[in-house]
């Protein structure tokens, strides 16, 4: 247990819907980071939020928006979903104090599948 | 811009025998390297790490060397168990230094008894 949760464990819906992905880092951990696992994209970087600003984007679409609370848990909104943004979306998370240094510890994901 | 490639898998080896799984990279500057375990139906755990040139990670076997003259990090293992079957991904920290990972395609390994 890598002491990262993300709810729900599922997720099932329709073209067109709105879904939010929630996560919450491990104790004493400020950065939060988002992947997304597809067959055909492999694990892609997300977002990184750090004591909640936003720190680093990487190929994130607009139709997805994340935000970082003040105690310190993620959320992760997709919108307009297509059949494409099936797939399995991680959060991991980290110290925050060394950025590129430090060892990111996995949340066990959240299985999106749009219909 | 940075960039992981893993050896294509699946890798089908019998309980016991010698694991390698290739792993070399492409970055500026010298970015910590790490090697990931997806287990069926489970999360990334980490597996082991270096962080800089010559270091050796190493955890439940496993052993991978930072080798900055080959710009590689192969994983190893001397003798697989079935509990071993799994997805192993190398990936490194971006040089943007925000601490993105940068991820390799997988490999599949099975392990057969």
């Amino acid at each position: 247990d890598s002491g990262v949760t993300q709810t729900p464990k599922h997720l099932i819906t329709a073209t067109g819907q709105r879904v939010t992905l929630r996560c919450s880092p491990r104790s004493g951990d400020l950065s939060v980071y988002w992947y997304q696992q597809s067959l055909d994209q492999g694990l892609q970087f997300l977002i990184q939020y750090y004591n909640g600003e936003e720190r680093a984007k990487g190929n994130i679409l607009e139709r997805f928006s994340a935000q970082q609370f003040p105690d310190l848990h993620s959320e992760l909104n997709l919108s307009s979903l297509e059949l494409g943004d099936s797939a399995l979306y991680f959060c991991a998370s980290s110290l925050g104090k060394l950025a590129g240094k430090e060892t990111q510890y996995f949340g066990p994901g959240t299985r999106l599948l749009v219909l | 811009g940075d960039s992981v490639t893993q050896m294509e898998g699946p890798v089908t080896l019998s309980e016991e025998a010698f694991l390698t799984i290739n792993c070399t990279y492409t970055a500026t500057g010298y970015p910590s390297l790490f090697w990931y375990v997806q287990y069926p139906g489970e999360g990334l755990q980490l597996l082991l790490k270096a962080t800089k040139a010559d270091d050796k990670g190493s955890n439940k076997g496993f052993e991978a060397t930072y080798r900055k003259e080959t710009t590689s990090f192969h994983l190893e293992k001397g003798s697989v168990q079935v509990s071993d079957s799994a997805v192993y991904f190398c990936a490194l920290h971006g040089s943007s230094n925000t601490g993105k990972l940068i991820f390799g395609q997988g490999t599949t390994l099975q392990v057969k008894p």
